[in-house]
């Protein structure tokens, strides 16, 4: 098993749709993940952190369940703009061990 | 600024060279990485450093080498017995596990 496994995708989406990327990881002790964005042929970009309660940020939600060691990403009101790869780390063994999903690549059409 | 600078952006080189990845940050953090990301796929991790004169190999480490003399400074070899060594390399460094990244230097070995 991957220590960190995305939704393999890709997501085509129209504007306007609510669409959901989910992550699963193996380590059960793990404390802290994150998602991130990545445009093409760029460096990856923070999005959001994950927290214990769920966090929101305008129209992206994040959560995370420990029981069954997913943490989600949550785009509503999808844009044009949102069309990247979306990937998700989890710091395996909170020293800074920081492993990435594959991604998963999101384009939103007109 | 503060930030990540990687360098040079495009690296060409002969098969059978030694090639060393520079890359530098000046936000004072602690811990720094080395990701290789193959096109279409998720960033994997070749080697990474908390501190000075420490270093632990990732998923991928053959075929490469580090080294952190300074905190500010985590180069990377990309040796000859790397096999398969054209690709697009990313540096990042963390604080409080939130990870900044270079832009990135992509890495054709003909």
């Amino acid at each position: 098993r991957k220590e960190v496994e995305q939704d393999p995708g890709p997501f085509n989406v129209p504007e306007g749709a609510t669409v959901a990327f989910n992550c699963t990881y193996s380590n059960s002790a793990s404390q802290s993940f994150f998602w991130y964005r990545q445009d093409c042929r760029k460096e990856p970009k923070l999005l959001m952190s994950v927290y214990s309660s769920g966090n929101e940020d305008g129209r992206f939600t994040a959560q995370l369940n420990r029981a069954s060691q997913y943490i989600s990403l949550l785009i509503r009101d999808s844009k044009l703009s949102d069309s990247a790869t979306y990937l998700c780390v989890v710091n395996m063994l909170n020293n800074n061990d920081m492993r990435f999903g594959a991604g998963t690549r999101l384009t939103v059409k007109p | 600024d503060g930030g990540i600078t990687q360098s040079p952006k495009y690296l060409f080189r002969k098969e059978g060279q030694n090639v060393t990845l520079s890359c530098e940050q000046n936000l004072n953090h602690d811990a720094m990485y080395w990701y290789r990301q193959d096109p279409g796929q998720g960033l994997r991790l070749i080697y990474y450093s908390q501190i000075v004169n420490d270093f632990q190999k990732g998923d991928i480490a053959e075929g490469y080498s580090v080294s952190r003399e300074k905190k500010e400074s985590f180069p990377l070899t990309v040796t000859s017995a790397q096999k398969n060594p054209t690709a697009f390399y990313l540096c990042a460094s963390t604080l409080a596990g939130e990870l900044s990244f270079g832009p990135g230097t992509r890495l054709t070995v003909l």
